[in-house]
Order: C-alpha cells, then structure tokens, then sequence
C-alpha cells in the first residue's frame, strides 16, 4: 500500500523557516518525480515545487522561487521542502504527492499534509 | 499560466440523482486533465486522469468526458459519500494549474 506521511509543519514568524518532511512506502521512491501541493485552509490547491527521481531536476512556482529548496533522499525514502523568508502567504497545508509525468504530471497518491502557519 | 474555471461553485444534489461538473481551460489542454475529489480534512483523492480514465478503485458511475478546453466530471447516481469538493487539474502545460473547486452538497 502506498503511503505518503508528512510531518514539520508549525507556526513560525514571517521571516522564518521551516523544513517539511515526507516518508514513502509502499513503492520503489527512487523511480518517481515527487511534488509538494498546498492549500490554504477552505480554498483550491496550488502546485509548490517538484524534483526528478534521482534529484537532478527541480521546479518551482514563481511564488517561492530563491526561498524554497525542494530535495530528496532515496536511500531514506524520504522528500523533503526547505521553506525560508517566509511570508503570512505561505500559510497553507502542504501536501506531499507522487507524480505521474505525462507532459508535466498529475497526482495519483497523496500524503494526509502538514499545517504550516506563518504569523507574529 | 493556464486558468481553469470551474462551474458552479456550488451544486446541490439529491441522492441517487446525476452530478454534472464543469471544467474549462483558458487554452487547449488536449486530454491532459484530471479530476480529484477531496472530503473535509482528508487529501484530495485521483478520480479521472486522461480526462476520461477513471483511476484504480474508482467507481464506474464517475466518469469524464472532454478535450481541448471543455470537460465534464459525471457523477451518474450521488452516494451519500460522493458529497465534496471536487477539483480538476492541467498537466498539459507549466506550471500545472489547478480549478477552484466545485462543492456538491445534498439537496
């Protein structure tokens, strides 16, 4: 069974940072692109960031570009989301999902996500 | 960036009848389009990729339709677990883009 555990959330000031942590079971993590999707609390899903299986491609939305860092670990089975500078926009939970790269990719599992709350 | 309008924000269903969902593209995504469902406090779960392939373990009476810019999420006959918010997303293009949601609630 497939499964995404995510976990770091919390509350931090704006300015701050923060690291996100993804564990992944129940597939070879090495042979998938990975992503982090965020939502603020009652509104839509907004893709973050993504990173090619063996780590040498990375992508961001312009939003967090030059303040997130995403990265990975195979031999850890784990994904992972730096987030500096950060701003009372980035207020969100943070999901982490497997991709499934078509041109770019769409989203076939998802972790349950962290809150992440940037306030004074 | 590719915009997705969803329609209506809201849809109010009785059980047992017929959901119809709308998605449109602010430019061709060909078939690259997905549909997610996602409950209160839980992640979004893959319904329909390809815009017509329903995912593994999805239902037969969820079913989608459309290419280019136009789609449609077809629920043929609303369970009490079929009430959510389902959103569809772009992958034919970056960055991938998601709608803003459509609410089916009962009636």
């Amino acid at each position: 069974e497939v499964q995404l555990v995510e976990s770091g959330g919390g509350l931090v000031q704006p300015g701050g940072s923060l690291r996100l942590s993804c564990k992944a079971s129940g597939f070879t993590f090495s042979s998938y692109w990975m992503s982090w999707v965020r939502q603020v609390p009652g509104k839509g899903l907004e893709w973050v960031a993504n990173i090619k299986q063996g780590g040498s491609e990375k992508y961001y939305v312009d939003s967090v570009k030059g303040r997130f860092t995403i990265s990975r670990d195979n031999a850890k089975n784990s994904l992972y989301l730096q987030m500096d500078s950060l701003r009372a926009e980035d207020t969100a939970v943070y999901y982490c999902a497997r991709d499934i790269v078509v041109v770019t990719a769409f989203h076939d599992y998802w972790g349950q996500g962290t809150l992440v709350t940037v306030s004074s | 960036e590719i915009v997705m309008t969803q329609s209506p924000a809201t849809l109010s269903v009785s059980p047992g009848e017929r959901a119809t969902l709308s998605c449109r593209a602010s430019q061709s995504v060909r078939s690259n389009l997905a549909w997610y469902q996602q409950k209160p406090g839980q992640a979004p779960r893959l319904l329909i990729y390809d815009a017509s392939t329903r995912a593994t373990g999805i239902p037969a009476r969820f079913s989608g339709s459309g290419s280019g810019t136009e789609f449609t999420l077809t629920i043929s006959s609303l369970q009490s677990e079929d009430f959510a918010v389902y959103y569809c997303q772009q992958y034919n293009d970056w960055p991938r883009t998601f709608g803003q949601g459509t609410k089916v609630e009962i009636k």
